[in-house]
């Protein structure tokens, strides 16, 4: 199968400190990982994204890696801000990109 | 530049009514085109996609139907809807394959 598992489903940290987000994938095809953020009532965003011939990719606080031999991505923002609280989700994908669940990332003040 | 339109923004419609939802590209040329399906605070669907004219491969069918009668059109369509066809339908396009997908701004459905 094509499956992206996306975890935790749920994340509720301080602001200030770092949030991490893990994903994991079936197809070795795969050779696109993008983030997206979705905000309430809005569409998704992409905020960042890596390919499979790279390792790490930092954009300003994000932070990707991949494990491609593993088969799992991360994102780790650094220094949350209330502003980043909305949903995030992972995709892997070859042709066209196979969404996880979802993340709900929530920074309290 | 690319842009996206997605008609209407909100539908509320009867159980069993037909529906049709509508989405163009406009600044691309034989974009791929997507139609994705979301429950609330759900995960993100494929339902649909489309690599060119009158060609439309189905993902997930859910008792809906697509298709692509213009390079720059992508229409989701149904006879009869049902409850679970809530949500909130996403279209999206692609310049390549296995590339960054940009998505309109949705149509919230409401089926009642």
């Amino acid at each position: 199968g094509e499956q992206v598992e996306q975890l935790p489903s749920i994340l509720r940290v301080q602001e200030g400190s770092s949030a991490s987000i893990n994903c994991s994938y079936e197809d070795s095809a795969s050779n696109y990982f993008p983030w997206y953020k979705q905000e309430p009532g809005e569409n998704p965003k992409l905020i960042i994204d890596i390919r499979s011939n790279m390792e790490r990719k930092q954009i300003q606080e994000l932070i990707v890696l991949l494990d491609k031999k593993a088969k799992r991505f991360s994102l780790h923002i650094t220094d949350t801000q209330p502003g980043d609280s909305a949903m995030y989700f992972c995709a892997a994908s070859d042709n066209a990109p196979r969404f996880g669940a979802g993340t709900k990332l929530s920074v309290k003040p | 530049a690319q842009t996206i339109h997605q008609w209407p923004v909100a539908e509320i419609k009867a159980v069993g009514s037909p529906l049709s939802l509508g989405c163009t590209i406009k600044g691309k040329s034989s974009p791929n085109l997507y139609w994705y399906w979301q429950a609330t605070g759900g995960t993100l669907q494929q339902l649909f996609y489309s690599i060119t004219v009158g060609q439309v491969e189905s993902v997930v069918q859910l008792n809906l139907s697509a298709s692509r009668p213009k390079d720059d059109q992508f229409i989701l369509s149904t006879e009869k809807l049902l409850l679970s066809h809530s949500g909130f339908y996403l279209c999206a396009w692609s310049p390549d394959r296995g590339g960054e997908v940009f998505f309109g701004k949705g149509t919230r459905l409401t089926v009642v």
